[in-house]
């Protein structure tokens, strides 16, 4: 079982629709970090949190340390989020990644 | 601050001969990450260091690979008799010794194919 689960590996969404990815991990954390990847690109990190709630332009963000468990959502989404968004926590030294959930934006 | 620099960015080499890649983190940044990553995959964690001590090293890892930071500032990772499994990209990530909520800046990897 891997530290870090996403869910839904895949998502296809029209424009304009409110879009939620979700993130369980099993491990002890000290912040969980919210990464997006272009194909072909590099990782770009999104958030950072250990706590509550975090806002960036359509992007939301929160984590319930409780639950262990983390969404990312995104309002009115457009072509240009087409990406892969990876989930990381980390823990102690190391860092744990999901396997990504792969997000297409259709106009 | 030019973020984190990874060279080469591709690399195809014939199985059984040996790769080096080098990562230049964030100039401040003490700590820096190897990852591979492979299709369809998140990043596997490899190798840990903090300034020139490699403090943790993956069971991913095996004695065909190894990774310096010489001098605390730049790493190599190189791979030794390469093999067609070793095809991946390779990610470097840095961050700064601030606390453990310091945010990780990634290189935009090279990616290794073995034929």
């Amino acid at each position: 079982k891997n530290e870090v689960e996403q869910s839904p590996q895949n998502l296809t969404a029209q424009e304009g629709e409110f879009i939620t990815i979700n993130c369980s991990y099993s491990v002890g954390i000290s912040a969980l970090h919210w990464l997006q990847q272009h194909p072909g690109g590099g990782i770009v990190s999104l958030f950072m949190l250990s706590s509550g709630k975090k806002k960036h332009g359509r992007l939301i963000a929160t984590i319930n340390i409780q639950e262990k468990h983390s969404s990312l959502h995104i309002t009115a989404s457009h072509p240009r989020d087409s990406a892969v968004y990876i989930c990381a926590v980390r823990s102690g030294n190391q860092f744990y990644f999901g396997t990504g959930t792969s997000l297409t934006v259709i106009p | 601050d030019t973020g984190v620099s990874q060279n080469p960015r591709h690399k195809i080499t014939k199985r059984g001969q040996n790769v080096t890649f080098r990562c230049d983190p964030i100039s401040e940044h003490n700590r820096l990450y190897w990852y591979r990553q492979t299709l369809g995959q998140g990043p596997e964690f490899l190798t840990y260091f903090q300034n020139e001590a490699q403090l943790e090293k993956s069971r991913l890892l095996s004695d065909r690979f190894s990774a310096e930071r010489p001098k605390g500032s730049f790493s190599t990772l190189e791979i030794q008799r390469t093999e067609q499994g070793d095809s991946a990209m390779y990610l470097c990530a840095s961050s700064s010794g601030l606390g453990y909520a310091a945010p990780l800046h990634f290189g935009n990897g090279t990616r290794l194919t073995v034929t």
